[in-house]
């Protein structure tokens, strides 16, 4: 099946250990985000690539960055974590401009020690 | 982004509809109206969408209203599978997504 895949699904890191966490898609969708969904919030967009374009917004910290070699992986790391940047990553994949849906994987859990 | 104002939480039971209710007062011409769910410990899925028109899937049904200020989620007939957080989102595409606190359904068996 087509899918949106994200590993490793539990990432524990050590406070200020660079980290990278990994999306895969079978999609062959042009975009991809990246999204954080911290304990008993909403997931909120961190950044997108659209083809190679990367759209980054504007609260997103500069800990935060993100490369796509390939329209089917996309990775998200970063620099220093924090505590505070324990959450769920969740990637998503779209096709535009005609799609209308996020296909979302099921995210990865990071901890940070 | 066009905000959207959803219940906290709701409560049903199983083999019942639910009516989840969405009030988006500030929705533009151009906005469409997106629903998520996000099931316990999973990525959000799409439930459905609509413009204008109330609007059928296997999923479930959206009821637009006629200013389309506000919009109703049909689920026709619940399973403890259900339970999750749902979300009502306006949107202009597949492009941005900006989750509001959602409603959780809580499904009694």
């Amino acid at each position: 099946d087509a899918m949106v895949i994200q590993n490793p699904r539990y990432q524990v890191t050590q406070f200020g250990k660079p980290v990278t966490l990994s999306c895969s898609q079978t999609l062959n969708h042009n975009v991809m985000y990246w999204y954080q969904q911290k304990s008993s919030q909403a997931p909120k967009l961190l950044f997108h690539y659209y083809d190679k374009d990367f759209n980054n917004e504007a609260d997103t910290p500069d800990n935060f960055q993100s490369r796509r070699p390939n329209t089917s992986f996309c990775f998200l790391d970063i620099r220093s974590p924090g505590l505070g940047d324990a959450a769920m990553y969740l990637c998503a994949t779209s096709r535009l401009p005609r799609g209308y849906e996020q296909y979302f994987g099921p995210g990865t859990r990071l901890t940070v020690t | 982004d066009a905000k959207t104002t959803q219940p906290n939480s709701m409560e049903s039971n199983e083999e019942e509809p639910v009516h989840l209710p969405c009030n988006h007062s500030t929705i533009s011409g151009t906005d469409y109206i997106h629903w998520y769910r996000q099931l316990p410990s999973q990525g959000p899925e799409y439930v459905i969408h609509g413009l204008t028109s109330n609007v059928n899937n296997r999923m479930a049904s959206l009821a637009i209203a006629e200013d389309r200020k506000s919009s109703t989620l049909i689920l026709h007939r619940a399973t403890l599978r259900d339970a999750a957080v749902y979300y009502c989102i306006l949107t202009q595409g597949a492009q941005k997504l900006v989750f509001g606190q959602g409603t959780r359904l809580t499904i009694n068996p």
